[in-house]
């Protein structure tokens, strides 16, 4: 069966230091990859997404990017954290392309950024 | 483009019905509805592909029409366990979903 792992769970980080999330997939191939968050009490808001290594979709440009070095790796990173940039991060998957396309989350990490 | 979720908030007691309806401007091909509870991640429930196409999950329901380019989660006989933030989400581009901002369930004995 397919699992999702993501780390570190929590973390809490200054102002202005870098951030790397990491997220892996197992039990798939080829899965698409997505990174979600999730601000205070809000919805949930779409950053990236990837089809292929190397193929990433930007939907919120801003001080994050990601990168997918492997088929099933999918990093979130930042250079500078922004006080703004505080909240619960979720990776997700799925197998499927069109409509049909089920995600499925991991455990999420929650970002303080102090 | 976001679908749009209503109402905001449902505060239930047990035993209650409730329901909660997603729309988009836009044409609508699947709807997929997510619950999550405070602190962890949005499970998956259902996913409707076809207009008019009516699932299931436990006490759950849900219903699309794909004309009105909308669908309704149907609630019944609510239980403590359905609290959660529930989310509908629709594809865009054959790949990304993206969520409603999400309807807030609570339900006390």
């Amino acid at each position: 069966s397919q699992t999702i792992h993501q780390w570190p769970a929590t973390l809490v980080q200054p102002v202005g230091s870098p951030l790397s999330l990491e997220c892996t997939v197992e039990g798939t191939s080829n899965p698409n990859l997505y990174w979600y968050r999730q601000a205070a009490g809000r919805g949930l808001q779409l950053l990236f997404y990837s089809v292929g290594i190397g193929q990433i979709s930007s939907e919120v440009p801003q001080n994050l990017s990601a990168s997918r070095p492997q088929d099933r790796q999918f990093i979130l990173s930042s250079k500078k954290l922004l006080l703004s940039d505080s909240g619960f991060y979720l990776c997700a998957w799925s197998g499927e392309r069109g409509y049909g396309n089920t995600i499925y989350f991991g455990e999420g990490s929650w970002l303080t950024v102090v | 483009q976001q679908p749009v979720q209503s109402p905001q908030a449902v505060i239930l007691r047990e035993g209650e019905d409730a329901v909660i309806n997603c729309s988009s401007s836009k044409a609508l091909y699947s709807v997929h509805w997510y619950r999550q509870k405070h602190g962890e991640a949005p499970v998956f429930l259902m996913i409707l592909l076809k207009g008019g196409e009516q699932k299931g999950h436990e006490k759950i329901s849900a219903s699309f029409n794909e004309k009105k380019q909308q669908s309704s989660l149907y609630l019944t006989a609510s239980q403590l366990s359905y609290s959660g933030t529930y989310f509908c989400g629709t594809i865009r581009a054959g790949t990304a979903l993206i969520f409603g901002k999400g309807t807030t369930l609570s339900v006390s004995s």
